[in-house]
């Protein structure tokens, strides 16, 4: 089974540009969620998404950044406009069910760097 | 809120040797579990093992095992007979086990080397 797909993969910009991270959860699972991690601020959750629908977007940095779901398979994470201080790797992790002890399984992430 | 504490940056561990790796945590939740997962350098993070807070045995996962005090306020990851692929960070995470709970909170992890 093909687990969570994330593309693309390295992505490097200009300070400015808009920036598109894509995200196809596991088949089947309903919860998604964005997390960014740095060194400095370790693994932190962006939003959470359940059946398509964002349920916390605390994390989300500023309005720069926004996330869609527009159905099951598929979401995106956008920044616009970058910022070198947004060079991170961005997770994408999808799980089934809404039980605490289900497992959230991540995607390769995605590095992106800002310049 | 909920805090993890990884208190070791860096450990090495002789090849074939079992190492153990730290994790406190602070909450207010009666309830709640506790997962592993496993950063190799290749970026990807792995899920190892879960123990939730009510389970009356320690969690074991093939060759980790999760070595669970309550009292403490741990949740140690043993792993045996250490295997050069084992060399990766290693981060703890806390989420309230309850239906509909999504908040982890990671720690900020430990880099295993393993020597051969």
């Amino acid at each position: 089974d093909a687990g969570v797909i994330q593309s693309p993969r390295h992505e490097v910009t200009e300070m400015g540009q808009e920036v598109t991270l894509r995200c196809k959860p596991i088949s089947g699972h309903n919860s998604l969620f964005w997390y960014r991690q740095t060194m400095m601020r370790g693994l932190e959750l962006l939003i959470y998404f359940n059946n398509n629908v964002p349920i916390d977007d605390s994390g989300m940095p500023e309005d720069r950044f926004s996330a869609k779901m527009p159905n099951a398979s598929f979401s995106t994470l956008k920044i616009q406009p970058s910022e070198p201080r947004d060079s991170a790797v961005y997770f994408c992790a999808s799980q089934t069910g809404t039980s605490g002890r289900n497992e959230q399984f991540f995607g390769p992430g995605t590095r992106l760097t800002v310049l | 809120a909920q805090k993890i504490t990884q208190t070791q940056p860096g450990m090495f561990v002789q090849e074939k040797e079992a190492v153990t790796l730290d994790c406190t945590y602070d909450t207010s939740d009666p309830s709640y579990g506790l997962f592993w997962y496993k950063q190799p350098s290749s970026g990807e993070m792995i899920f190892l093992i879960y123990q939730g807070s009510y389970d009356q045995q320690n969690a074991t996962e093939g060759r980790y095992s999760l070595n669970f005090q309550k009292a403490r306020k741990s949740a140690n990851l043993v792993i045996s007979a250490s295997q050069l692929g084992d060399s990766a960070m290693y981060f703890c995470a806390m989420r309230p086990p309850g239906a509909g709970s999504y908040q982890l909170t990671f720690g900020k992890g430990t880099k295993l080397s393993v020597i051969p």
